[in-house]
């Protein structure tokens, strides 16, 4: 069955600092990749997506992630976080041999300290 | 113009009352989807409609029964609700055959049952 491992349930980082929020999943096929933002009360906002190309995608808001097929895994990142960023991520995956059906990793909570 | 709502934002009920969330999509997309966030902001899937045909449908209780007049609106009535049912509700869209695009997802619907 497909899965999606988001390790860190939470996340502290200073302003200012770099990000990495890691992201694992197991799937038998060529899996899309996803990363989500949702702040609080709100929906979820695609933050960037990979399907196939370059395996290091430019989202928005100034995140990027790296697709590594050999650790399957698909981490986001950013060089220098703002208090803005403070909000839940949540990786998803999906494949065709799956329809349009996404699985959701259990998000990461991300606080930012001043 | 908002590209996925939902209505109402908020829900509180009674246990054993039936409850309806619509949802309407202005994008041109085919496919909609229901989505569950648990209390732990786990999500997911519900149900997936394909231009108002039925195509996920994931051991949800017969007491959820998703109905789709067009492929712009997908609406979720909840008969004799149960405590076990609150929750955050999500719409989302996609375009059809398109998991690598990700889906647009609304803001949500607070379901809260007492």
């Amino acid at each position: 069955a497909q899965s999606v491992t988001q390790p860190d349930i939470h996340i502290t980082v200073s302003e200012g600092a770099s990000l990495e929020l890691r992201c694992n999943y197991s799937y038998g096929a060529t899996p899309y990749l996803f990363w989500y933002v949702q702040s609080p009360g709100q929906g979820l906002q695609l933050l960037l997506k990979y399907f196939s190309g370059d395996t290091l995608v430019q989202g928005i808001k100034g995140f990027e992630a790296e697709f590594k097929r050999s650790q399957s895994s698909f981490n986001l990142r950013k060089p220098s976080v703002h208090w803005s960023d403070a909000a839940e991520y949540f990786c998803a995956v999906g494949a065709k041999e799956y329809g349009n059906k996404l699985v959701f990793g259990a998000g990461t909570i991300l606080r930012v300290k001043s | 113009d908002t590209a996925v709502s939902q209505t109402p934002k908020y829900l509180v009920t009674q246990m054993g009352n039936d409850k309806s969330i619509k949802c309407e999509q202005n994008l041109g997309h085919d496919t909609m989807y229901w989505y569950k966030q648990d209390s732990k902001k786990f999500l997911k899937i519900m149900f997936s409609y394909n231009n108002k045909e039925l195509i996920i449908n994931e051991t949800v209780p017969n007491r959820f029964s998703p109905k789709s007049p067009d492929k712009a609106h997908l609406n979720l009535h909840i008969n004799s609700l149960e405590l076990g049912d609150s929750a955050v509700y999500f719409c989302a869209s996609s375009l059809e055959d398109t998991g690598p695009y990700g889906y647009t997802f609304g803001s949500g619907t607070r379901l809260t049952v007492v």
